[in-house]
């Protein structure tokens, strides 16, 4: 069974430019969350979907947005890019009545 | 509110030694808690988890935690490390079909 695959694996961008990232979930699985993981901060928390809707969504601000499509693929948007924002972004799945989640291994956005 | 804790942010520790990564929670409602790793340059792998039953639970690789109710606690151990166990450990408590994560513990493990 494939695991969680996400794209591009690196993504080099200059400030106020916009980036699009990508994630297929484990087959089955309908929930998809979005982690950013910044040297030093640890995981914080982004963004959650499930069936198609947003669920819930961390204390960012508004031009980190996402949308999941019907095969229950994800993509996270970050317009306005700034320095800050570089990090590494996993995204996890889920399936339906289960706890735990299972990691993608990662994009690393870096903004110059 | 639910959170997670893990008072240290390394531990380093010598090849084939014992050792103890500490978490501890807080949670007003039934918990559902994990163990993940994540070696350099890579995403997380759950590790272990704790959903009911036993309070003792084991991986594949040696690892083991224990769910102490009382003192709201999941430490995880292992008798003896290799080289290998060299990653950032993640404790993580589940609620709402979310994860609240603690911070992160180094293993450093020197020859």
């Amino acid at each position: 069974e494939a695991g969680v695959t996400q794209s591009p694996t690196h993504l080099i961008k200059t400030r106020g430019q916009q980036a699009t990232l990508r994630c297929s979930p484990i087959s089955g699985h309908t929930s998809v969350y979005w982690y950013q993981q910044a040297l030093g901060l640890g995981l914080q928390f982004l963004l959650w979907y499930d069936e198609g809707e947003e669920r819930n969504r961390g204390n960012f601000p508004p031009r980190f947005s996402g949308r999941q499509f019907p095969n229950y693929s994800s993509e996270l948007n970050v317009n306005a890019l700034e320095l800050e924002d570089s990090a590494l972004y996993l995204c996890a799945s889920r399936g339906t009545g289960y706890r735990e989640q299972f990691f993608g291994p990662g994009t690393r956005l870096t903004v110059l | 509110a639910q959170s997670v804790t893990q008072l240290d942010s390394q531990v380093p520790v010598f090849e084939e030694a014992p050792v103890e990564l500490r978490c501890n929670y807080s949670s007003s409602v039934s918990v559902y808690l994990f163990w993940y790793v994540q070696y350099p340059n890579q995403g997380l792998q759950l590790l272990l988890k704790y959903l009911s039953g036993s309070t003792l639970v084991e991986s594949i690789n040696g690892f083991e935690a224990e769910f102490n109710k009382s003192q709201t606690s999941f430490h995880l151990r292992k008798p003896s490390v290799h080289i290998s166990d060299t990653a950032e450990y993640f404790c993580a408590v589940g609620y709402n079909y979310q994860l609240i994560w603690g911070a992160g513990t180094k293993l450093i493990i020197k020859p």
